[in-house]
């Protein structure tokens, strides 16, 4: 089976544009999570979607949106880029929302905005 | 509120133990993780204890939790050029995939 499958695996956009990042889960499994990695720091929880609908939200601004397709795949939209929105974009899947269970992470997506 | 600690930097020689540090601060934290990233790569799930464990063997892995003192620690034993990495804590709740991320540990295994 297919691993978590991000799309694109990198990316450069410039200030004040936008830009959609793709995920697809691992088969069967119905939550999706993303998560920003900026260079040197771990990972920082920006959404959770599951059956979807948006299960928990991190501390982003509205800037940043999601959705989850009725297939269980996911976007991660982000408008009016900034120069710090430049990280690594993680997408994890898990077979429910609850904790505990295990965390399957894509490769993500690089994104740097110039 | 939410914060995870970890030392920076770790190098040891090849076929010696590692051990690796991490402090937790929310004493609800129900889960706690082990992740492994290299280079250009996402994260690999290692292992996860419970918080009512104590500790917890996989093979070459030993997780060591505290939780008095909120401190989790990963053991490796018999340590291999293939473990150089950043090795991540991270923390959850009960509910949701929220995870809370330490700054990341760079292993160095020199042969």
């Amino acid at each position: 089976d297919a691993g978590v499958t991000q799309s694109p695996t990198h990316l450069i956009k410039t200030r004040g544009q936008h830009v959609t990042l793709r995920c697809s889960p691992i088969s069967g499994h119905k939550s999706v999570s993303w998560y920003q990695q900026v260079l040197g720091q771990g990972p920082q929880f920006i959404f959770q979607y599951y059956e979807k609908e948006e299960r928990g939200r991190g501390n982003f601004p509205d800037r940043f949106s999601a959705r989850q397709f009725p297939n269980y795949s996911s976007e991660l939209n982000v408008n009016a880029l900034l120069l710090g929105d430049s990280a690594l974009y993680l997408c994890a899947s898990s077979l429910t929302r609850q904790g505990g269970e295990k965390l399957f992470f894509g490769s993500g997506t690089q994104l740097s905005v110039l | 509120g939410e914060d995870v600690e970890q030392s920076l930097f770790l190098s040891v020689r090849e076929g010696d133990s590692s051990v690796i540090n991490c402090t937790y601060t929310d004493s609800s934290s129900t889960y706690l993780y082990w992740y492994k990233q290299e280079p250009g790569a996402g994260l690999q799930l290692l292992t996860y204890i419970f918080s009512n464990m104590d500790m917890k063997q996989d093979q070459r892995l030993t997780v060591l939790l505290n939780k008095k003192d909120k401190h989790l620690s990963l053991r490796i034993a018999d340590t291999q050029t293939g473990d150089s990495a950043i090795y991540f804590c991270a923390e959850s709740m009960e509910y949701g995939n929220k995870l809370v991320f330490g700054a990341g540990t760079i292993l160095r295994v020199k042969s």
